[in-house]
């Protein structure tokens, strides 16, 4: 069984502008999650996607938004791209969304913003 | 909302040698609690996770403690190996429908063999 995949690994952006990322979650999973992992910090929870629907949002402003897809796979957009958005994303899937459903998560992108 | 807290940030311990990461949350709602290990270049893993009904929970050399009075959970590793070397991430959630997950800032174990 394929795990949760990501894309693109490594990202290079310059500051002001806007980036996609995409993740796919493990086959039969509707759940999708998104963090953020700056480095030396731990794992922020940006964004929850269940049945295409947004569920709850972290304490990003509203340039990060994404949405979830029919087949759930689910992007991450941010706009307006600053210094501090560089940081590992990180996308998790879940089989539903019932309490304490185990996440698994993908090997996350990379993204530098210059 | 939640606050999770995680001690130490590094930890280097002798293989053999046992090693203890400590973690308080502030939410006394909080109801599930996973540990997660992160290595170089992947995403976090599940290791071991609790629920607040049990206080303790094992899996060969990993275990989990709860006390949910003093808001603190503990993860224990046994006899350390090098490849258990990694980052190691704890979090808690309320496990309701918002099912949001609040991750302290991780350990970083290093297993000298």
């Amino acid at each position: 069984e394929a795990g949760v995949t990501q894309s693109p690994t490594h990202l290079i952006k310059t500051r002001g502008q806007q980036v996609t990322l995409r993740c796919s979650p493990i086959s039969g999973h509707t759940s999708v999650y998104w963090y953020q992992q700056a480095l030396g910090l731990g794992l922020q929870f940006l964004l929850w996607y269940d049945e295409g629907e947004e569920r709850n949002r972290g304490n990003f402003p509203p340039r990060f938004s994404g949405r979830q897809f029919p087949n759930y796979s689910s992007e991450l957009n941010v706009n307006a791209l600053e210094l501090e958005d560089s940081a590992l994303y990180l996308c998790a899937s879940s089989l539903g969304a019932g309490p304490g459903d185990e996440q698994f998560f993908g090997p996350g992108t990379r993204l530098t913003v210059l | 909302g939640e606050n999770v807290e995680q001690h130490p940030s590094t930890l280097s311990v002798q293989e053999g040698d046992s090693a203890v990461i400590k973690c308080t949350y502030s939410d006394s709602a909080s109801n599930y609690f996973p540990w997660y290990k992160q290595e170089l270049g992947k995403g976090p893993q599940l290791i071991i996770d609790i629920r607040s009904n049990v206080g303790e929970k094992k899996d060969q050399r990993i275990a989990v403690t709860l006390n949910k009075t003093a808001k603190h959970f503990s993860l224990h590793i046994t006899e350390t190996q090098p490849e258990d070397s990694a980052v190691y991430f704890c979090a808690a959630s309320r496990g309701n429908n918002f099912n949001k997950f609040y991750f302290g800032s991780g350990t970083k174990l290093n297993v000298k063999p």
